[in-house]
């Protein structure tokens, strides 16, 4: 089953332009992840954020977490038109069978030229 | 290096015959994983290997389904009498350790599964 959601589903927007996302979750976690995937492709890893971290940066990636909210956000900066994929941020929870990834249901990005 | 290597990359089939898919996890990895991507249900945790140790198969919908990791790298999954139902992309990812090491999972392309 599906850990939470992730809003909005879709996002259009100009090169250029930032990106966010937000993932909402329900289980305590040991991390979160954001993970990319192009059309007819696999998963490609982000950025992994631990449960007693805040926030993260990797190049043009920030990425947020508030564990007293459940929810984390994915600020992609300076959008270009290759950034167009879907997001998924996907949680390790804490305790038992830590190892499972339980995925939120995306963002489809589409960053225009 | 190369990554974790899924093959066939499409499969169509009838309904009522039997699929076998494989994955090639990356070198050295511990830990494999297969997850299955539908319309409906999004992302699914199937089945996890973690090297000698039994495997977690809770994610596994159906007695039809089931897996096998031989010799601790290379994977199959393995759907009896498909249905339907079963078309999905399914995902195989590997990683060096499970996840209580905080370990990013490295996915190959899947396996776009069809049946008639």
């Amino acid at each position: 089953s599906q850990q939470g959601e992730e809003d909005p589903q879709a996002l259009s927007i100009q090169e250029g332009e930032n990106a966010t996302m937000n993932c909402s979750y329900k289980t305590s976690i040991n991390n979160l992840q954001w993970y990319r995937q192009n059309s007819g492709r696999g998963l490609v890893h982000l950025i992994l954020i631990r449960s007693n971290e805040r926030e993260k940066h990797s190049g043009r990636l920030r990425v947020t977490l508030d564990t007293s909210k459940k929810s984390s956000s994915l600020l992609i900066t300076a959008s270009r038109a290759a950034d167009t994929a879907s997001y998924f941020c996907a949680t390790q929870r804490s305790g038992g069978s830590n190892y499972k990834l339980t995925f939120g249901k995306g963002t489809l990005l589409t960053v225009n030229p | 290096g190369a990554g974790v290597s899924q093959s066939p990359s499409n499969k169509v089939t009838e309904k009522g015959k039997d699929v076998e898919l494989r994955c090639d996890p990356i070198s050295g990895h511990t830990a494999l994983y297969w997850y299955r991507q539908s319309l409906g249900q999004g992302l699914e945790f199937l089945i996890y290997f973690q090297g000698n140790s039994a495997p977690d198969k809770s994610g596994l919908p159906s007695d039809r389904f089931s897996a096998e990791r031989t010799g601790g790298s290379v994977s199959t999954l393995t759907i009896q009498r498909t249905q339907q139902e079963d078309s999905a992309v399914y995902l195989c990812a590997s990683s060096l350790h499970s996840g209580v090491n905080n370990q990013p999972q490295h996915f190959g392309d899947g396996t776009r599964l069809s049946i008639l």
